[in-house]
């Protein structure tokens, strides 16, 4: 697996409170993403980054948002958790443009 | 914007058979069109992909076709195994200038019984 890693892992956490997952690579490559699963929806990216402090947003980025001050790290903060966003997250980087995104191990939210 | 649908959502086959996955996207311009394997509990990995400007791809059981005038795309696994079960997801890219983003499908799930 391409180095990537996420943390945490798991979390659980009330409605209201604010989380931050982590991204870190070690490839320095230039492309990072997040994605959200759901039963039904596949991979839906929240937002995306092109390089060091240039994000975007994706197709479901309501109630996100990113940080990215290094090469290696891409922080996806959830200013005020609301059970809709209970989800399996995903980072994902990729090299170059049209190139292959590879994703991160996960990290499983639970909001309660 | 773009949409990609996948079909069907799951698939189930005997050991040894053919399987086939076809989805369809929206946007003339997608030119990037990637496959991922998912098995329960891990992360999606890629397994194959094509561009626009190839008609066919294949790596040993797997292959993927391209007809790009009737915007669809299907993956063909030839002699299945039971390792070959997972969920797999589709995925095209959205148009030039859109920073390699790509929209999936909402998945196949293939169940292969020995």
């Amino acid at each position: 697996d391409a180095g990537i890693t996420q943390s945490p892992r798991h979390k659980v956490t009330e409605t209201g409170t604010p989380v931050t997952l982590r991204c870190h690579q070690t490839e320095n490559h230039r492309y990072m993403y997040w994605y959200r699963q759901d039963p039904g929806h596949g991979l839906r990216l929240i937002h995306y980054s092109y390089g060091v402090k240039d994000t975007d947003k994706g197709e479901v980025s309501d109630g996100y948002s990113v940080s990215r001050s290094k090469t290696e790290d891409f922080l996806l903060t959830l200013e005020s958790a609301t059970s809709s966003q209970t989800s399996v997250y995903f980072c994902a980087i990729s090299e170059g443009d049209q190139e292959t995104q590879y994703f991160g191990p996960g990290t499983r939210l639970l909001v309660l | 914007g773009e949409n990609v649908e996948q079909h069907p959502s799951t698939l189930s086959v005997q050991e040894g058979d053919s399987a086939v996955i076809k989805c369809t996207y929206s946007d003339s311009a997608s030119n990037y069109f990637p496959w991922y394997k998912q098995e329960l509990g891990k992360r999606p990995q890629l397994i194959i992909d094509i561009r626009s400007n190839v008609g066919e791809k294949k790596d040993q059981r797997i292959a993927v076709t391209l007809n790009k005038t009737a915007k669809h795309f299907s993956l063909h696994i030839t002699e299945t195994q039971p390792e070959d079960s997972a969920v797999y997801f589709c995925a095209a890219s959205i148009p030039p200038g859109g920073y390699n983003k790509l929209i999936f499908g909402a998945g196949t799930r293939l169940a292969v019984h020995p």
